[in-house]
């Protein structure tokens, strides 16, 4: 069974703060994303990796970048925080033989 | 330009009637669809793909190719279908999926 953790449920940051959210995997998918789910707009992707140290930016990558150092490990980091990234992020890995992605359980972020 | 498009934000049945939601897609080449589910409180997840041509949870979707389309239908829904439900297109050329905008489905007791 798939599992993709997210490091936090719940975070409250204040505007300016540099935010890390972390996710990890443990079926050795080379594959990760990092979406944010808004109501009405559904789900953008942010950013993605193919493979250790590669990345590639989604359709909404302004104000944030990732960390891919180790296969199981994607960190998506918001380098000062503002309002309107206040969202729900998912993260999400990708089994290539099926194209099946798997998600995280969400991280609801809010930037006051 | 490659979109995916599902025209309502809530769909709302009673218990036993049928249901559609609708999801409409622009892509050049031969597209993959998928339809994903998301429960209160739980995870997003895949709940069925057009290639594999299953039923799950009594819901189906055909590939119409004509129409660029493929609905989600089920018969007679169930209080527990109540979900919000996403359609997804897989870009061959990077394997990213590309969602539209999600219906919530709710089914009246």
């Amino acid at each position: 069974d798939v599992k993709v953790t997210q490091s936090s449920r719940y975070l409250v940051k204040r505007t300016g703060e540099k935010v890390f959210l972390e996710c990890v995997q443990d079926m050795d998918h080379e594959n990760m994303f990092w979406y944010r789910q808004d109501p009405g707009l559904g789900l953008r992707l942010i950013y993605f990796s193919y493979d250790v140290k590669m990345k590639e930016k989604g359709d909404i990558p302004e104000g944030y970048s990732v960390s891919r150092e180790k296969k199981e490990r994607f960190s998506l980091i918001l380098e000062s925080a503002s309002t309107n990234q206040t969202s729900m992020y998912l993260c999400a890995t990708l089994d290539r033989n099926t194209y099946e992605q798997y998600f995280g359980p969400g991280t609801r972020l809010t930037v006051t | 330009a490659q979109r995916v498009t599902q025209p309502e934000k809530l769909l709302s049945v009673f218990k036993g009637a049928p249901v559609e939601l609708k999801c409409n897609y622009s892509y050049s080449g031969s597209p993959e669809l998928f339809w994903y589910v998301q429960y209160s409180r739980q995870r997003l997840q895949l709940l069925l793909r057009h290639i594999s041509r299953e039923s799950i949870k009594g819901f189906t979707a055909d590939l119409n190719k004509g129409e660029t389309s493929f609905h989600l239908k089920k018969p007679f829904a169930q209080e527990e279908d109540s979900a919000m439900y996403y359609c997804a297109l897989r870009s061959s050329n990077t394997g990213k999926l590309i969602f539209g905008q999600g219906t919530t489905l709710q089914v009246k007791p």
